[in-house]
C-alpha cells in the first residue's frame, strides 16, 4: 500500500559528502516536493518539480540540487553536506498540476516516511 | 507576505477535554486552508481542507476570513489524537502555486 518510498530511513554522512536521497511515487503524480522538517520551523519547501526535468526552486533551496528524470523519480543532492543540513526530510506528491499560470482546488500531498540525515 | 502561523508549539489538554489548535493566516486573494496531521512513528497526512466542509475523526475547522483564521477544533479530546498537527495554505505566492506550511503544534492528550 505503500506509495511514496524514500529510499533511505537512516543516514550519517560527514561533512563535505555528497548524499542522495531518492524518491520513488506509483501513484503517476505529475508534482513531486522535497521539503525539510525542523522542530519549531514546520515544513519547509526545499525545491519541486511539476514534471519530467522541470524544477523549481522552493523557500530554502541553497545547498540543495534536485534532479527529476523519470516521472515517478525525484532526488535529492546535497553537493557538500554541512552539519546545519542536519534534519528531516520529507518527500511528497500531488495529482493536481501545480505550477506557473495552472491551479486547480485539491491541492492534497501523500508524504514519504521521511529520511533523517545526521550530518557529522 | 504569505504566512502560516501556529502561535502554540506545544499544546496539553486532558481527555475529555475540548481542544482547539490555532492557525492563523495572511495572504492576499482566496486560500485553500488545510490541516495535516503526523501521528507516532507514522507518516504526515491530510486530515481535513476547508472546502470538504467535512469532519474528520471528530475535528472541524472553519475558515474565518475577517479574522483570517483556520482554528482546528474536537469537543472531546481523545488519547489516540495525540500528534503534531501542520496548518497549510495553498496559494498563489510569487507568481506559483505553492503550499505554505506553517510552524506545527504538538498536541498531547493527557489521560
Amino acid at each position: 500500500d505503500v506509495k511514496v518510498t524514500q529510499s533511505s530511513r537512516y543516514l550519517v554522512k560527514r561533512t563535505g559528502e555528497k548524499v542522495f536521497l531518492e524518491c520513488v511515487q506509483d501513484m503517476d503524480h505529475e508534482n513531486m516536493f522535497w521539503y525539510r522538517q525542523d522542530p519549531g520551523l514546520g515544513l519547509r519547501l526545499i525545491y519541486f518539480s511539476y514534471d519530467v526535468k522541470m524544477k523549481e526552486k522552493g523557500d530554502i533551496p541553497e545547498g540543495y540540487s534536485v534532479s527529476r528524470e523519470k516521472k515517478e523519480r525525484f532526488s535529492l543532492i546535497l553537493e557538500s553536506a554541512s552539519t546545519n543540513q542536519t534534519s528531516m526530510y520529507l518527500c511528497a506528491s500531488s495529482l493536481i498540476r501545480w505550477g506557473q499560470g495552472v491551479y486547480s482546488g485539491a491541492n492534497v500531498l501523500t508524504f514519504g516516511a521521511g529520511s533523517r540525515l545526521t550530518v557529522l | 507576505a504569505q504566512r502560516v502561523t501556529q502561535p502554540e508549539k506545544l499544546l496539553s489538554v486532558f481527555k475529555g477535554a475540548p481542544v482547539e489548535l490555532k492557525c492563523n493566516y495572511s495572504y492576499s486573494g482566496s486560500p485553500e486552508l488545510f490541516w495535516y496531521v503526523q501521528y507516532s512513528r507514522q507518516r504526515l497526512q491530510l486530515l481535513l481542507r476547508h472546502i470538504s466542509r467535512e469532519s474528520i475523526k471528530g475535528f472541524t475547522a472553519d475558515l474565518n476570513k475577517g479574522e483570517t483564521s483556520f482554528h482546528l477544533k474536537k469537543p472531546f479530546a481523545q488519547e489516540e489524537d495525540s500528534a503534531m498537527y501542520y496548518c497549510a495554505l495553498s496559494g498563489r505566492i510569487q507568481g506559483a502555486q505553492k503550499l505554505v506550511f506553517g510552524q506545527g503544534t504538538r498536541l498531547t492528550i493527557n489521560p
